[in-house]
């Protein structure tokens, strides 16, 4: 199985603030990376797809990057709404692992 | 617009089956598409459990593989998880997804993306 593995686990940040996570594979999944933001009670819902490009809808203040092992996050102008858990998850090869995900909470 | 919804009994006994079945509108569980079980256990993080294609076939996580099955019915545009010899490790909300597709040019396939979820459903293992 590739093995994902999120840093930081745990993110204190203020609205306006920059924020990156990282997340790294096992071994290489080319670019088949995907994010996905969860808030408590909900679904997680798609925020990046293919390491690097935006699902509709989502702000542009998300972007996706890496390719093969090293992958990153960032959220530029953190905003109320973006405080939430968020997860990478390798689709390259079965079973389509999770990383341990990272929330992000107010400072 | 698709929608997935998960149905199936809040509550299974130790030792016992959990049977959850996801209903599918706005999409037809024929086309060329994976469709995903996702679990979190409370306080937890995503677990893959596995996925099933239209013709059938499956991928487990290795972890569940000796307990899961996935199968799909797209008579009735619905897919469903069984998980034998439940304990109370196996409590957490279950989701279904949709695994969509997309081609990424830099290696020429095609990749996977879950794009649309199930709003989950929360199954307890108890006495």
């Amino acid at each position: 199985d590739i093995q994902m593995t999120q840093s930081p686990s745990y993110l204190s940040a203020s609205v306006g603030d920059r924020i990156t996570i990282t997340c790294r594979a096992s071994q290489t999944v080319n670019r088949f990376l995907n994010w996905y933001q969860q808030t408590p009670g909900k679904a997680p819902k798609l925020l990046v797809y293919g390491a690097s490009t935006l699902q509709s809808g989502v702000p542009s203040r998300f972007s996706g990057s890496g390719s093969g092992t090293d992958f990153t996050l960032t959220i530029t102008s953190l905003q109320v709404e973006d405080f939430a858990t968020y997860y990478c998850q390798q689709t390259h090869i079965a079973p389509k692992t999770f990383g341990q995900g990272t929330k992000v909470d107010v400072k | 617009q698709v929608h997935l919804r998960e149905s199936g009994p809040g509550l299974v006994k130790p030792s016992g089956t959990l049977s959850l079945t996801c209903v599918v509108s706005g999409a037809s569980l024929t086309t060329s598409t994976w469709w995903s079980w996702v679990r979190q256990s409370p306080g937890k993080g995503l677990e893959w459990i596995g996925e099933i294609y239209h013709s059938g076939t499956t991928h487990y996580s290795p972890s569940l593989r000796s307990r899961v099955a996935i199968s799909i019915d797209t008579s009735n545009n619905q897919f469903s998880l069984i998980l034998n010899s439940v304990t109370a490790a196996d409590t957490a909300m279950y989701y279904c997804a949709r695994g969509g597709h997309y081609f990424d040019s830099s290696s020429g396939s095609e990749g996977s993306v879950f794009d649309t979820w199930g709003q989950g459903t929360k199954v307890s293992v108890s006495a």
